[in-house]
């Protein structure tokens, strides 16, 4: 069975440009997060989907950032345009489940670099 | 705002040795989780302990949720290098959400 995915592995890109992360849940996952790690600090939520719908996006940090998961199947996180603070690495998650109740297996995560 | 500090944030031991590493917090949690990462890639769960006092032991793996579920500990008794990476704690979820608050980290490097 696939694991979660996501694209790109890397992505650098100049300040006020935008740049789009992917991920694939794995398959039958209803919940989808999205969670991120910048310089020397803890990793954070940033938002929640049950299928085709936000739960929460409390930690989405302005505007700027855009998550979508049309037809409740991979989601797409765009940042836009992007700032020097949004470099870090960007990590999905899924579950079948509400993490209390089950596993939430996490992507490989998405190194983004903004200069 | 709930905050988990890990400690130590790095630890360099010999195979063989034991270590603990620990996550405190001021806030209490529904739940603990812990899990290792590995270099490029994500977070892999090792365990969730739910009740205040629980131990779960893995292999050489004891991990303890402290009575108040405000603090948690993993144990690791003869390290191997194998048990290399970045372990993280976190807790969670928040009332009503499915928020996970991910602790600070410590990175182990176990040397052969």
């Amino acid at each position: 069975e696939a694991g979660v995915t996501q694209f790109p592995s890397h992505s650098v890109i100049e300040k006020g440009q935008t740049v789009t992360l992917r991920c694939d849940p794995i398959s039958g996952h209803d919940n989808l997060y999205w969670y991120r790690r910048v310089m020397g600090k803890e990793i954070k939520f940033l938002l929640h989907f049950v299928k085709e719908s936000k739960q929460d996006e409390s930690g989405m940090p302005n505007n700027r950032f855009l998550a979508e998961r049309t037809g409740g199947t991979y989601s797409t996180l765009k940042v836009q345009p992007a700032e020097l603070e949004d470099s870090g690495v960007y990590f999905c998650a899924s579950s079948q489940d509400r993490v209390w109740w089950t596993e939430a297996f996490f992507g490989q995560g998405t190194r983004l670099t903004v200069v | 705002t709930q905050l988990l500090e890990q400690s130590p944030q790095f630890l360099s031991i010999q195979e063989g040795e034991n270590l603990t590493v620990y996550c405190n917090s001021s806030s209490v949690f529904s739940s603990l989780q812990w899990y290792r990462q590995e270099p490029g890639e994500g977070p892999v769960l090792l365990v969730t302990v739910v009740t205040g006092g629980e131990v779960k032991k893995l292999k050489r793996l004891t991990f303890q949720f402290g009575d108040a579920r405000k603090d948690s500990s993993l144990h690791i008794t003869a390290a191997q290098p194998g048990d290399t990476g970045l372990y993280l704690c976190a807790g969670g979820p928040e009332a009503d959400t499915d928020k996970l608050i991910f602790g600070t980290g410590t990175r182990l490097q176990v040397f052969p």
